[in-house]
């Protein structure tokens, strides 16, 4: 069965300085996708990047990038020069299977992200 | 792009009471809805998988008899909780798939709906 492990329960990080949320990973597929998600206070679920498990090289989105270590079954979310407004709770996410969006995707417990002044 | 809507945002009901919360495809087709339930500081808990004309598959644990989903068209699923209980209370959040979308993402959310049960 897959699942998503995040270890930091909240994070904290100053304003303009790069943070690293962590998250592993665990699957029998060969055939995976890795998602990240910032969910504000509002509650909705804001997509910010995905890696395929055949990607060879790291997504990035603006600010985003993720750290894809395969062997390690690792996929850390990198947020460059952090804003007050990166302030949220963060969910890295996995989909068996790579093709559109029919599986099921599961949800780590979560990291919550605090940005200072 | 794609655009769930769901209502409604936010409910307060009487224990015993049903509620019904709706997720509609604005813009797309969707063939696949997945229910989420979230308890105040936790993660996303799948509860079920819904496709078009069929019955939704739940999740182990989720008891189908109280938490009635109906997917009986391409832009409308329903969540209805039965005979509402304080323990019932929770964030409840949609997620669809569109049958045309050729990205790997392919999930579109809901803006969530907050229940409370007095």
């Amino acid at each position: 069965a897959q699942k998503i492990t995040q270890t930091q329960p909240g994070m904290f990080v100053q304003e303009k300085e790069a943070v690293t949320l962590d998250c592993t990973y665990d699957t029998s597929d060969q055939s995976y996708g890795l998602f990240w998600y910032k969910q504000p206070s509002s509650g909705e679920m804001i997509f910010l990047i995905y890696q395929g498990s055949y990607d060879e090289q790291n997504a990035t989105e603006g600010r985003y990038s993720l750290n894809f270590q395969k062997a390690r079954k690792s996929a850390n979310l990198v947020i460059s020069a952090s804003q007050l407004g990166d302030s949220a709770m963060y969910f890295c996410a996995m989909r068996e299977g790579l093709g559109g969006g029919y599986n099921k995707l599961i949800f780590g417990a979560g990291t919550r992200l605090a940005v200072h002044p | 792009g794609a655009v769930v809507s769901q209502h409604p945002s936010w409910v307060i009901c009487k224990s015993g009471t049903s509620v019904k919360i709706e997720c509609r495809s604005l813009d797309f087709q969707a063939t696949t809805m997945f229910w989420y339930r979230q308890f105040p500081k936790q993660s996303l808990m799948l509860m079920a998988t819904s496709n078009e004309g069929s019955k939704a598959t739940y999740e182990q644990g989720v008891e189908k008899d109280k938490f009635l989903i109906n997917h009986a068209s391409l832009t409308l699923s329903t969540l209805t909780v039965t005979s509402a209980h304080p323990e019932d209370s929770s964030f409840y959040i949609c997620s669809a798939t569109d049958r045309a979308d050729g990205t790997v993402y392919g999930y579109t959310f809901g803006s969530g709906t907050r229940l409370t049960v007095v």
